[in-house]
C-alpha cells in the first residue's frame, strides 16, 4: 500500500537551531517526493520536490531535503529557523504526472523565541 | 490576489443539507483537483478533472459530486450531508503535462451540525 508516515506530531525547536522533520513512504515503482507547508487559515504552499537527480533538493526559504533509497525517507532540513516558520508541514508522495497526493499526517512546528 | 478562489470561507449546515463549494483558478491550468482535510485523517484526495472530464474519483460515497460549468470552475456538491462530512475542502489545480506542481487554494471549511 501507498503510504506516508510523518513520526512527529509536533515538534518544537529554538528560534537559530537547526531543524529536522522526518518523513517516510511507501511507494511502489518511482514516486514524486513532496514538502508543502500550511500556515494557518491559508492553503498548502510547495516547499519542494524531488523526483530524480542528486537527491538532496533545495526548496524555498531556506528549507532542504534529502532523498535516501534505501531508507524510504525524505526528511525536510534548515540550517537556523526563524519564529515565520512556525506552521504545519506535510510530506506528501504522488506517481508520475497523476495529480493524486498522498499526504502524511503531518507535523506541528512550534518556535521558541 | 489569490489565484484559486474558494468560496465560501467558512460553511455551516445542518445535517441531511445540500452545500456547495465553490472552487475557480485564474491560472490558466486544464487540471483541477479536491482534497479533503478532516481531524480524524490526514489530507486525502477526492478527485481530479483533466479538461473538465472526471479523470478518478477515490470518493466512495456518491453523495459527494464535482460540477465543472467552465474549464477553470470545478464547484464540489455535496448531498444529505452528515457531521463526518466536517473537514476543510481544499481546491487545487495544475497543468496536465505537470500534474506534480499542485497549487491550492485556502479552503472551505465546512461544519456540519
Amino acid at each position: 500500500a501507498q503510504s506516508v508516515t510523518q513520526p512527529d506530531a509536533r515538534v518544537t525547536v529554538s528560534e537559530g537551531a537547526s531543524l529536522q522533520l522526518r518523513c517516510k513512504y511507501s511507494y511502489s515503482g518511482t514516486p514524486y517526493l513532496f514538502w508543502y507547508v500550511q500556515y494557518p487559515r491559508q492553503g498548502l504552499q510547495l516547499l519542494l520536490k524531488y523526483y530524480s537527480g542528486d537527491p538532496v533538493v533545495q526548496g524555498v526559504n531556506g528549507f532542504e531535503a534529502e532523498f535516501i533509497k534505501s531508507n524510504s525517507s525524505f526528511h525536510l532540513r534548515k540550517a537556523s529557523v526563524h519564529w515565520s516558520d512556525s506552521a504545519v508541514y506535510f510530506c506528501a508522495v504522488m506517481g508520475y504526472n497523476q495529480g493524486k497526493l498522498i499526504f502524511g499526517q503531518g507535523t506541528k512546528l512550534s518556535i521558541k523565541p | 490576489d489569490p489565484k484559486i478562489i474558494q468560496k465560501p470561507k467558512y460553511l455551516v449546515a445542518v445535517t441531511g443539507s445540500e452545500k456547495i463549494l465553490i472552487c475557480e483558478q485564474y491560472l490558466g491550468h486544464n487540471a483541477m483537483y479536491w482534497y479533503r482535510q478532516s481531524a480524524k485523517k490526514p489530507l486525502e484526495f477526492m478527485f481530479s478533472y483533466s479538461y473538465q472530464k472526471l479523470m478518478d474519483n477515490q470518493t466512495a460515497s456518491s453523495r459527494f459530486q464535482p460540477q465543472s460549468s467552465k474549464k477553470n470552475h470545478l464547484d464540489l456538491q455535496i448531498t444529505a450531508l452528515k457531521p463526518d462530512d466536517s473537514a476543510t475542502y481544499f481546491c487545487a489545480s495544475s497543468q496536465p503535462t505537470s500534474a506534480e506542481t499542485l497549487y491550492f487554494g485556502s479552503g472551505t471549511r465546512l461544519t456540519v451540525l
